[in-house]
């Protein structure tokens, strides 16, 4: 069975600090995808990013970057000099072949001024 | 280019009741996928339409079904609600099947059961 596992229910920083967002996921497939959706207060899933299962190579968007390790299992989520337009709820995500996407019960972010 | 639209945005029913909740798929999408959200958690996948037909399906009850039309937008049906219904419905679509393409989400519908 497939699971993804967001430790972090809750999370709150001081505008400017860095801030990372933890995912482990289970599969057994070799063939995945993981991904990351921001929530904001109005309620849509925005899309951030997506990883095959083939490429660990680490990648960075202004000021978000991503860490995937397949040897922990593990897909986290780095903001750096965080922002008030930051805080929303954070859903790390996995799929296999079928699309059928598994979410993580999400981290919720605060970001204070 | 517009994104996924769902309707109504809001809905109040009793329980018992029936209800229909509609999307259309951002341009271009051709598959369409429906999730539950229940207030503090992650969306929980109902069921994927793609060519019209149910290719996937979550671990909801026969209560819960779908169609999706020649023009690719979909409805989702919900039979005899019960007050834990209750939650946000996501609308979400991608273009094909299979290949774990990133889907495009809907403001939601969110079903209020009294």
């Amino acid at each position: 069975a497939q699971k993804v596992t967001q430790a972090q229910t809750e999370i709150s920083v001081v505008e400017k600090e860095d801030v990372t967002l933890d995912c482990v996921y289970e599969t057994r497939d070799t063939t995945y995808y993981l991904f990351w959706y921001k929530q904001p207060p109005s309620g849509e899933l925005v899309f951030l990013i997506r990883r095959n299962s083939f490429d660990e190579q680490n990648e960075i968007s202004g000021r978000y970057s991503w860490n995937f390790q397949k040897s922990t299992s593990s897909f986290n989520f780095t903001i750096t000099a965080s922002q008030v337009v930051d805080s929303a709820v954070y859903f790390c995500a996995l799929t296999l072949r079928d699309d059928k996407i598994i979410f993580g019960k999400g981290t919720r972010l605060h970001i204070l001024p | 280019d517009a994104g996924v639209t769902q309707s109504p945005t809001h809905l109040i029913k009793t329980r018992g009741q029936q209800v229909t909740l509609r999307c259309s798929p951002k341009s271009g999408h051709d598959t369409v996928s429906w999730y539950q959200q229940a207030l503090g958690q992650g969306p929980q996948f109902i069921f994927q339409y793609y060519e019209e037909e149910e290719r996937q399906r979550g671990n909801f009850p026969d209560r819960f079904s779908g169609h999706q039309f020649p023009n690719y937008s979909s409805e989702l049906n919900v039979n005899a609600l019960l007050l834990g219904d209750s939650a946000l419905y996501l609308c979400a679509s991608s273009s094909g099947w299979g290949g774990g393409q990133p889907q495009h989400f809907g403001d939601g519908t969110r079903l209020s059961i009294l």
